[in-house]
């Protein structure tokens, strides 16, 4: 079955310090591959979104994120982390062939020290 | 140009009841999409509607139902309440189908069965 791991639940960064958040998917084909932000209280932002192309992927608010086929991997980076960065973060899968499925991992949730 | 808004943002129901819950989406925008986010299972996909047709389905019971009004606008019911229905009900809208396209989520309707 697909499924989409996401195997840090919380992570803790000081501000300014460099960040990575761990997204890793099943799936026999390469699926359409998103990082999503929910800060408290709010619904869900798009950060950036991979569907075909250049395996290295900018998105808003100086996020990066890089598609390793051979790792099954999409993991989510930034160089320098703001205080306002703190919030939960979803990487979401889409089957793009067969039965649709939009499938969201668990979820990071990031602190940030000041 | 306003987002998606979500009505009402919180709601109290009692077991066996049923709710409607309404999303209205940017305008333009011809999907809207609806996922179920709890604590125990988080982000799952309910159903997708585009251009008044149900195009996709997520694995929920039937008591789940949508649909979608020639403006776009959009209503999830659910009938007969469980405990377990409790949850934060998130609706996205997008130009084309959702997997192929940037979603723009609303705040979400928070729903609480007692």
């Amino acid at each position: 079955a697909q499924s989409v791991t996401q195997p840090d639940i919380h992570i803790t960064v000081s501000e300014g310090a460099s960040l990575e958040l761990r997204c890793n998917y099943s799936y026999g084909a390469t699926p359409y591959l998103f990082w999503y932000v929910q800060s408290p209280g709010q619904g869900l932002q798009l950060l950036l979104k991979y569907f075909s192309g250049d395996t290295l992927v900018q998105g808003i608010k100086g996020f990066e994120a890089e598609f390793k086929r051979s790792q099954s991997s999409f993991n989510l980076r930034k160089p320098s982390v703001h205080w306002s960065d703190a919030a939960e973060y979803f990487c979401a899968v889409v089957r793009t062939s067969g039965t649709y499925k939009y499938i969201f991992g668990t979820g990071t949730r990031l602190k940030v020290l000041a | 140009k306003a987002g998606v808004t979500q009505t009402p943002r919180y709601l109290i129901k009692t077991r066996g009841q049923q709710v409607t819950l309404s999303c209205s989406p940017i305008s333009g925008h011809r999907s809207v999409s609806w996922y179920q986010q709890t604590p125990g299972q988080g982000l799952q996909f309910l159903f997708e509607y585009f251009s008044e047709t149900q195009r996709n389905k997520g694995n929920f019971p039937g008591r789940f139902s949508g649909r979608q009004f020639s403006n776009s606008r959009s209503e999830m019911n659910v009938s007969t309440l469980e405990l377990g229905d409790s949850a934060l009900y998130l609706c996205a809208s997008s130009l084309g189908l959702a997997g192929q396209e940037t979603q723009y989520f609303g705040p979400g309707t928070r729903l609480l069965v007692l």
